[in-house]
């Protein structure tokens, strides 16, 4: 079964570096998301991806956040300089809509920032 | 204004017992999904079920279905014959223009958390 996969599982960093969270979407899925989940709150949406370009984003994904699809395989989410508020889970995700109308969501990263 | 509400936030049922987990949604968008995911405490989200809103028939997939009110706007989700695994936080969302293609963002709810007691 094909899935969402995300590393790392687990990140830790100091306040005001730069973390990169590595996904890589189902292939032949066309369309890639990034989601946050603060501990114990709702899933909220930041960023859509097609066509290596954003389609969307939310009032979240400020100029401290930015997306990348490097190759043909990777997407990732880049946050420039952490604050505490960042620490979170981050849940990429990808649909096709050749393959159902679901979202595929990776295993998350739990993103700590100290 | 909420898109998606979960009222309540905790639920508890008997194995073997079924259980319903209530959702209401609000759009003005005709074609819309609805979707169930499910999260156990090691994180990751796990899609349940879908009802798209031209759809005729509930859902359903094994033990689990949606109960589609498209009136009432609402899309609970109802599990059969509870098990001990089933316990975990439970997402009702949407994504609103399907027929636009495969690209809009899902919405969703602020979760219920189920126990099921032994």
């Amino acid at each position: 079964e094909p899935e969402v996969t995300q590393t790392p599982s687990h990140q830790v960093t100091q306040m005001g570096q730069e973390v990169i969270l590595r996904c890589v979407p189902i292939s032949n899925h066309l369309y890639f998301y990034w989601y946050r989940q603060i501990l114990g709150q709702k899933v909220e949406f930041l960023v859509s991806f097609y066509n290596n370009e954003i389609s969307e984003k939310s009032e979240i994904f400020d100029d401290q956040f930015s997306v990348e699809r490097p190759d043909g395989s990777n997407f990732t989410l880049k946050i420039r300089s952490t604050k505490l508020e960042d620490s979170a889970m981050y849940f990429c995700a990808s649909t096709s809509p050749n393959r159902g109308p679901e979202a595929f969501f990776g295993q998350g990263t739990r993103l700590t920032v100290v | 204004a909420q898109k998606i509400t979960q009222t309540q936030p905790g639920m508890f049922v008997q194995e073997k017992e079924a259980v319903t987990l209530d959702c209401t949604y609000d759009t003005s968008d005709p074609s819309y999904g609805l979707f169930w995911y499910k999260q156990p405490s090691s994180g990751e989200m796990i899609f349940l079920i879908y009802q798209g809103s031209y759809d005729q028939q509930n859902a359903t997939e094994g033990r689990y279905s949606l109960n589609f009110q498209k009136a009432r706007k609402s899309a609970n989700l109802v599990i059969s014959a509870s098990q001990l695994g089933d316990s975990a936080m439970y997402f009702c969302a949407m994504r609103e223009g399907m027929e636009s293609g495969g690209y809009q963002k899902v919405t969703f709810g602020t979760g219920t958390k189920l126990q099921v007691i032994p």
